[in-house]
């Protein structure tokens, strides 16, 4: 069965801070990798990954992925109170359509 | 812009009453998918739909039935609504191909079954 595990569950930080994510999944025939970012409401799209080693950057928040250890990273640099949100990480299932999503990692920036 | 929309925000309705979430895109979107996501347990996909008049089961769909008539409208339904289907429910929308990943989410509706 297909498994995507975030960790930390939660995590509160002050604004400034480094903050990293983690990711890691078994799933069968795997394609790539997405970080979606909820805050009230819909996720919105962050990054796809589907190479190991390249790194995917968009302002403060980058990711990267290893395939052989089967793992991503989204960092997120001189956090931000508007970065508080649930982070997603999914990988795509072997029907090549659908996102099997983690549980999500909470993040708390406070000022 | 891309845009997902659907139906309602919030809907309460009572157990065994017959349900419709209703979900459109305006972004000429092969792929349609109906997710629900609760407290400790993330998203869990429903159905999905990659082409009009065609489903795939998801993870969960017992208790749910989809349609898809026209490309741009998927619809979930709860035949006979019950407490343990009350939850967020989010659709979403892709292209076909190697952007097929990249989903965009609608709102979501939050239902309460009572």
């Amino acid at each position: 069965e297909d498994k995507v595990v975030q960790s930390p569950l939660s995590l509160v930080v002050h604004e400034g801070d480094t903050v990293t994510l983690n990711c890691s999944y078994e799933v069968t025939n795997f394609r790539s990798l997405l970080w979606y970012k909820q805050e009230k409401k819909a996720p919105t799209f962050l990054f796809m990954l589907t190479s190991s080693g390249i790194e995917k950057k968009s302002g403060r928040l980058s990711s990267i992925l290893d395939k052989k250890e089967l793992f991503s990273i989204l960092n997120i640099t001189a956090t931000q109170t508007g970065d508080s949100a649930v982070y997603l990480c999914a990988v795509v299932s072997n029907s090549g359509y659908a996102l099997n999503f983690g549980k999500g990692t909470s993040l708390l920036v406070t000022p | 812009d891309v845009k997902v929309t659907q139906s309602s925000r919030y809907l309460v309705k009572r157990t065994g009453e017959k349900v419709f979430l209703e979900c459109v895109q305006d972004m000429d979107h092969e792929n349609m998918f109906w997710y629900r996501q609760d407290p400790g347990l993330g998203l869990r996909l429903i159905y999905f739909s990659y082409d009009v008049k065609m489903k795939e089961k998801g993870d969960i769909p017992e208790g749910y039935s989809v349609s898809r008539e026209k490309k741009e409208r998927f619809s979930l339904i709860l035949e006979s609504a019950s407490t343990n289907q009350t939850s967020m429910y989010l659709c979403a929308s892709s292209l076909r191909g190697v952007k097929s990943y990249e989903q965009y989410f609608g709102p979501g509706t939050r239902l309460t079954v009572t």
